[in-house]
């Protein structure tokens, strides 16, 4: 079945610092493919999606490019700041049918001042 | 303003008590999705609904019923509460495939 594999957390960063959180995927066809991010105490937010391959999402400074050949969306920034602490989720939605969304276990992130 | 409404916010319940997670959305979505989130695991579905009057499992389904009479609402029931469903719970609205979730803010029920 379709599965999400991210890189295990937490990652700690200083602010200014560039980061990436690596996710990989494992689905049939081409799904769609979602970042989400989680900040304490509150719901997933959608942060940005990709629905093709070579397509690239991007919003608040991230970035995540959609390749098929690698099965990959790593999630970048290229300058983290202490208010981007949060829990960042990889997400993909198959294309056999359906709608139902699979999460990636979700990576922390500390961004220290 | 316009979203997932969730309520109560937080909630604890004794072994064997049954209660209803609320959820509302305004957005007109037709697909609606129960989530719980617990340490370690990420998000795991409970059930969904593609639109009113249809529902399916999701991956951990036992102990909990929902039904979908309206566009708007989706409650989830949990029937006799166990202490292995304490938990945050998250309900989560979607248009049709490919544009992503808005999820509300969550129900953290602790069930003692």
């Amino acid at each position: 079945g379709d599965s999400v594999t991210q890189m295990e957390g937490p990652v700690t960063l200083s602010e200014e610092a560039f980061l990436t959180i690596n996710c990989t995927y494992t689905a049939t066809g081409y799904p769609s493919l979602f970042w989400y991010v989680q900040y304490p105490g509150e719901g997933l937010q959608l942060l940005l999606k990709a629905t093709k391959a070579d397509d690239k999402g991007s919003n608040k400074g991230f970035e995540a490019t959609y390749r098929k050949e690698t099965t990959s969306f790593h999630l970048e920034k290229g300058s983290v700041q202490v208010s981007d602490s949060a829990v960042y989720f990889c997400a993909l939605i198959g294309n056999t049918g359906g709608f139902k969304t699979i999460f990636g276990a979700g990576t922390r992130l500390f961004v220290k001042a | 303003n316009a979203g997932v409404t969730q309520t109560p916010k937080f909630q604890v319940l004794k072994t064997g008590q049954s209660m209803t997670l609320q959820c509302a959305q305004d957005m007109n979505h037709e697909y609606m999705s129960w989530y719980r989130q617990d340490p370690g695991m990420g998000l795991r579905l409970i059930h969904y609904s593609v639109g009113a009057g249809i529902t399916d499992q999701g991956e951990v389904p036992n102990g909990y019923n929902v039904s979908r009479s309206t566009t708007e609402d989706f409650p989830l029931r949990l029937l006799s509460a166990a202490p292995s469903q304490t938990s945050v719970y998250f309900c989560a609205s979607s248009p049709p495939t490919g544009y992503g979730y808005t999820f509300g803010s969550g129900t953290r029920l602790t069930v003692v």
